[in-house]
Order: C-alpha cells, then structure tokens, then sequence
C-alpha cells in the first residue's frame, strides 16, 4: 500500500512569490493535515481537511490557504512568501473510520526555501 | 489551550545504556502519539496509546501512559546506535468529538554513542 506522497521534494522561491505544495493521502484516507517544521519552533499545526471542507487552521495567517481536492488530495498555498516560511511542510493522512488507533501517518515532506 | 512538554530535549547515551524520556499534556486526551524523526527525514509512527495504563513495546522501545497524571514515558533499554534520532510525543485535539489534528511536544533528540 503506497504511503502519503508530497510533491514537489524540494522548492526554492523567493520573497513575495506564491508557493504551491501537494499532497496524495493513503489510499481510503479522507483526512489530510499539514505541518510546518522550521528550524527552531519545532512542529506546528496549519491545516486540516476532511471531506473537502477545512476543519481546523493553526495561528498561521492567512497567506497559507489550502484545499482539498474530491479525491482528498491536497493543495497548500503559500502567498507573499516571506523569509521565515523557510521550513519543512509535512502532510500527514488519517481514515475516519470510527474506533482504532486513528493514526496520523506522514509524508516525505517538501523542503522550501526562501530567498 | 493544549500544551506538551519534553524532557530532556537533548539526551546523549551510551550504547547498553538505559533511559526514559518524558511528556507532559494539559489536558485530556483519549489518544497520545510517539513518532520518530531521522535527520532530513519525515515522521515515523513509533506507538499510539489509547487508555491509562496502556504500555507498548517495541524492540529496545517502551512507551506507556497515565492518563491521570497526563503523562507518557518512552523508556529505551539497552541503547544502540541505530536509536539516535529525535523522538515525539503528540497529543490529539479533540475537535468537536472527532480527532482533530496533533500538538507536538518540541521532540527529544537522542544520540547514542559507543
């Protein structure tokens, strides 16, 4: 079973330009979540998708958008780029079925950078 | 508003050592997660536990859970150099009844040495 894909690996942008990250979830997933990992802050929450409909956004502003796709595929968006996005994005994907672990399993991630 | 502790957020160990490392959450939370980092990589699910007293094992790993006492330990035993990497802990939010997304503990990075 193929695992949660990110695309691209790597991105080099620079300040004010738009960024665009992907996602693919594990196959039967309907929940998709992204992260950002900088240097320093450790992981924080951006974004949760679920059947489509944003559920839940962390204390990011809102240059970081995103959507969900109808095949639960994601996009996140990042407007006005600013030095400190430079960071790891992860997109993580869990199933909704009711009971069992519920775990958040995570992608390769998309290095970006900012110049 | 939730929060996790680590600690300790560095730990250097020697190979056949023994140790624990500590999370800490403020508040209730019907699942908690260890994941593992390796450099430049992404996470790694390590043990979901579920309910109080829950303990799970893995390898030279053990991770348990009180839930009263809003505390996970990962406990390595007999430590090799293969365990080096940052470890997590992560609680889920409960967002209106369903799980909603992880608060992260700020990781413990783990170096093992011969």
């Amino acid at each position: 079973e193929a695992g949660v894909t990110q695309s691209p690996t790597h991105l080099i942008k620079t300040r004010g330009q738009q960024a665009t990250l992907r996602c693919s979830p594990i196959s039967g997933h309907t929940s998709v979540y992204w992260y950002q990992q900088a240097l320093g802050l450790g992981l924080q929450f951006l974004l949760w998708y679920d059947e489509g409909e944003e559920r839940n956004r962390g204390n990011f502003p809102p240059r970081f958008s995103g959507r969900q796709f109808p095949n639960y595929s994601s996009e996140l968006n990042v407007n006005a780029l600013e030095l400190e996005d430079s960071a790891l994005y992860l997109c993580a994907s869990r199933t909704l079925l009711a009971g069992g672990e519920k775990t958040q399993y995570f992608g390769p991630g998309t290095r970006l950078l900012v110049l | 508003e939730l929060k996790v502790e680590q600690n300790p957020l560095f730990l250097s160990m020697q190979e056949g050592k023994n140790y624990t490392i500590y999370c800490n959450y403020s508040t209730t939370s019907d699942r908690l997660y260890w994941y593992r980092q390796d450099p430049g990589k992404s996470l790694e699910s390590l043990f979901v536990l579920l309910s109080n007293g829950a303990v799970k094992q893995e390898g030279r790993l053990m991770a348990s859970l009180d839930t009263k006492a809003r505390l996970s330990t990962l406990h390595i035993t007999a430590a090799v150099h293969d365990l080096s990497a940052t470890y997590f802990c992560a609680v889920a939010l409960n967002y209106g009844g369903s799980q909603g997304n992880l608060i992260f503990g700020k990781g413990t990075k783990l170096s093992v040495k011969p």
